[in-house]
């Protein structure tokens, strides 16, 4: 099963707020966890990613936690500022698999000043 | 850094014509990838291709043809546009398991 199941589908924040998004998976041989940005009219960018050997990786405000044992992982933005309005993607690949990446299906965010 | 260009940015087709999307990445990455965005949904990989000359079908393959003349490029082609199609067709490159994107080239067939 190579789908990846992303939650929740629109999410509303007031600005200050931490957000918290969630992805799971059911292919265990994925050990590669990107999460994209994408704001309207741009191409996905990559904001932060996560290898299977690690549970946590940090980049400013925003954290990705992995969970190998419950196949999920969460990105966590803490003090959400309106700028931070945009869809994000959480993203699985494998290294048996080409690194061939598939994509949750979105998360559109909004933050409220 | 580099950077990955799409043309053209807006493509209006009519059904049935074939219709094709270019891709330039002055990355020198090996690997390029085309996805197709619908509204709504998430990335679905249509073509890559791990070096010059070479194609692997992706899940929605079915419909579009690719070609890698060379490093740096990756073009796509509808090869029959569907009447009341609209989707974002997105092009990528990687050096390795990091896919970077490009802007995008929105499609409307009337």
């Amino acid at each position: 099963q190579q789908q990846v199941r992303q939650s929740p589908q629109s999410l509303t924040v007031w600005e200050g707020g931490t957000t918290v998004l969630t992805c799971s998976y059911e292919d265990s041989t994925f050990n590669y966890f990107p999460w994209y940005q994408q704001f309207p009219g741009e191409g996905p960018a990559l904001l932060i990613s996560i290898l299977s050997v690690s549970d946590k990786k940090e980049d400013g405000r925003f954290t990705t936690f992995f969970n190998k044992r419950e196949k999920k992982l969460s990105l966590h933005i803490i003090d959400s500022q309106p700028g931070d309005s945009a869809t994000y993607f959480c993203a699985a690949s494998a290294s048996s698999g080409s690194w061939q990446l598939i994509f949750g299906s979105g998360t559109q965010l909004t933050v409220m000043p | 850094g580099g950077i990955i260009t799409q043309t053209p940015k807006f493509l209006i087709g009519q059904e049935g014509q074939k219709l094709t999307l270019k891709c330039q990445q002055n990355f020198n990455h090996d690997t390029m990838y085309w996805y197709r965005q619908d509204s709504g949904k998430g990335l679905r990989l249509i073509y890559y291709s791990i070096t010059e000359n070479d194609l692997q079908k992706g899940d929605l393959s079915e419909g579009y043809d690719a070609s890698r003349e060379k490093k740096s490029s990756f073009s796509l082609t509808v090869t029959s546009a569907q009447k009341n199609e609209m989707a974002v067709f997105l092009c990528a490159s990687s050096p390795n398991y990091e896919q970077y994107f490009g802007p995008g080239t929105r499609l409307t067939v009337l």
